[in-house]
C-alpha cells in the first residue's frame, strides 16, 4: 500500500511566524510531490510542486524535498490568517495517473 | 483563470439509486480525472480518462461506477446503485498534459449524500 502521511495537526502559528509541514511518503517510486492548501468545503487549490531533491521557493511558500528520506515539507514564512487552511500533500509516479494524497495537516494562523 | 465547473453542488439520493455527477472540463484539456473526499478522510483517486477510455482506476472504482465523455464537453460519473458508503464530496480535475509539472485544475466539487 503506497501511503502518504501527515501529521493532522492542528498546527497553531503566531501571524508573522514560519509555519512548517512535513510529509512522508512510503513509495520510492514517487517523483513529483505537491502541496496542495484546502479551505472547509472546497477543492484543493495547488500550491507548490518539486520533483528535484533540495529547495523550491515561490514568494512565502518553501518546498524542501528529500528522496533519500522520503521527506517533504513545506515552509510559509510571515503567516497570515488567510493561510489558515488544511494543507494537503500528494505524490506521483512519472507515467502513473494519479495523485496520492496524505491526510492533510489542519494549519491556524493566531492573529 | 479557467475553471473546472460541476454540477449539481449538493445532490441528495436515496439508497439504491442511480445518480450522474457532471463536470465540464476545461475547453482544452486532454486528461479527465474524478477524486473523492468522505469527509474528514483524504482525496482519494477513482478514475481517469483520456482519449475516450479509462487510462487508470482505482480498486474503489468498482462495477458500480463508470464514467463517459459524451458530447466532447461534458464528463460525467455515474454511480449505479448508491450505497450509504459513496457520500462524499466529489471533484473533477483536468489538466492539458501528461508532464510531470502540468497543472490540474480541479472542480469546486458535488457533495453527494446517499439516504
Amino acid at each position: 500500500q503506497k501511503e502518504v502521511e501527515q501529521n493532522s495537526g492542528p498546527l497553531s502559528v503566531p501571524e508573522g511566524a514560519i509555519a512548517s509541514l512535513n510529509c512522508t511518503y512510503s513509495d520510492r517510486g514517487s517523483q513529483s510531490f505537491f502541496w496542495y492548501r484546502q479551505y472547509s468545503g472546497k477543492s484543493p487549490e495547488l500550491i507548490m510542486f518539486i520533483y528535484s531533491n533540495g529547495d523550491k521557493e515561490d514568494g512565502r511558500f518553501t518546498a524542501q524535498l528529500n528522496k533519500a528520506s522520503q521527506y517533504v515539507s513545506l515552509l510559509i514564512r510571515d503567516s497570515q490568517p488567510s493561510d489558515s487552511a488544511t494543507y494537503l500533500c500528494a505524490v506521483n509516479n512519472f507515467g502513473n495517473e494519479k495523485l496520492t494524497f496524505g491526510t492533510g495537516t489542519r494549519l491556524t494562523i493566531i492573529p | 483563470e479557467p475553471e473546472v465547473t460541476q454540477t449539481p453542488s449538493h445532490q441528495v439520493t436515496q439508497m439504491g439509486q442511480e445518480v450522474i455527477l457532471r463536470c465540464v472540463p476545461i475547453s482544452n484539456h486532454l486528461y479527465f480525472y474524478w477524486y473523492r473526499q468522505i469527509l474528514g478522510q483524504k482525496v482519494e483517486f477513482l478514475v481517469s480518462f483520456y482519449n475516450n477510455e479509462i487510462s487508470e482506476k482505482s480498486e474503489i472504482f468498482d462495477d458500480q461506477f463508470s464514467v463517459e465523455r459524451p458530447d466532447g464537453s461534458n464528463f460525467t460519473l455515474k454511480i449505479r446503485s448508491t450505497k450509504l458508503e459513496d457520500s462524499a464530496m466529489y471533484f473533477c480535475a483536468s489538466r492539458l498534459r501528461q508532464m510531470i509539472n502540468e497543472k490540474l485544475f480541479f472542480g469546486s466539487g458535488t457533495q453527494l449524500s446517499v439516504l
